[in-house]
């Protein structure tokens, strides 16, 4: 089956640590993206990449790192400079950067 | 102005109704529409493209009015299981997608 995983589902950690979201796709996707949602709020856009080893910042990138080695992953890090890192983090790809995108399951991120 | 402008709603309809959301957005230049359904606590899933000429899978209608620039999306004979968030999505010309809030829809038996 193709598609894209985020894991884990959950993450829960404590304020001032580093955590990295995993986001892996196999749908042979060019480009790959990241969202925050907050409740009752859209999708915001941190980063989006669309080759390997190039990517570009969103709206609200501060706090946030990714890398894009390879086509397949697009992980995120959420740094401890990140203010209020508590959200649900989505992950998505498309075949190109005007094309429609398929989203993972998202990682609901909690840190206390 | 804001890029993509959605009705939060709630929609709140009984069952067999007919519902229509709208959406505008800012950019005369885009060139990709969708409309995504976000069930809650879950991932967006792609619901529809949205054609010029209008399109229609099922009971789901989508159309784009370019002059207006605005977008809409027709639900006819609504379902429980149509209960959800419709994101209106648009693509401004050299950017990445970009999400309107959405618009709930809650379908009562």
């Amino acid at each position: 089956d193709g598609g894209i995983t985020q894991s884990p589902k959950y993450l829960f950690r404590k304020e001032g640590q580093n955590v990295t979201l995993s986001c892996e796709q196999n749908l042979n996707h060019d480009a790959m993206y990241w969202y925050r949602q907050d409740p009752g709020q859209g999708l915001r856009l941190i980063y989006y990449s669309q080759i390997v080893n190039d990517f570009q910042k969103g709206d609200i990138a501060e706090g946030y790192s990714v890398s894009r080695e390879k086509k397949e992953s697009f992980p995120l890090t959420v740094t401890s400079a990140q203010k209020n890192p508590t959200a649900f983090y989505l992950c998505a790809s498309s075949i190109g950067r005007t094309q429609e995108q398929y989203f993972g399951p998202g990682t609901r991120l909690t840190v206390t | 102005r804001k890029e993509v402008e959605q009705d939060p709603g709630p929609f709140n309809v009984p069952e067999g109704a007919t519902v229509a959301f709208n959406c505008t957005y800012s950019n005369s230049a885009s060139q990709s529409f969708f409309w995504y359904r976000q069930d809650c606590r879950k991932e967006p899933k792609l619901l529809m493209s949205v054609y010029s000429s209008g399109n229609e899978d099922g009971r789901f209608t989508a159309q784009l009015n370019r002059a207006s620039q605005y977008i809409s999306l027709l639900i006819r004979d609504s379902k429980l299981s149509d209960s959800a968030t419709y994101l209106c999505v648009v693509n401004m010309a050299g950017t990445a997608l970009i999400f309107g809030k959405g618009t709930t829809l809650s379908v009562s038996s």
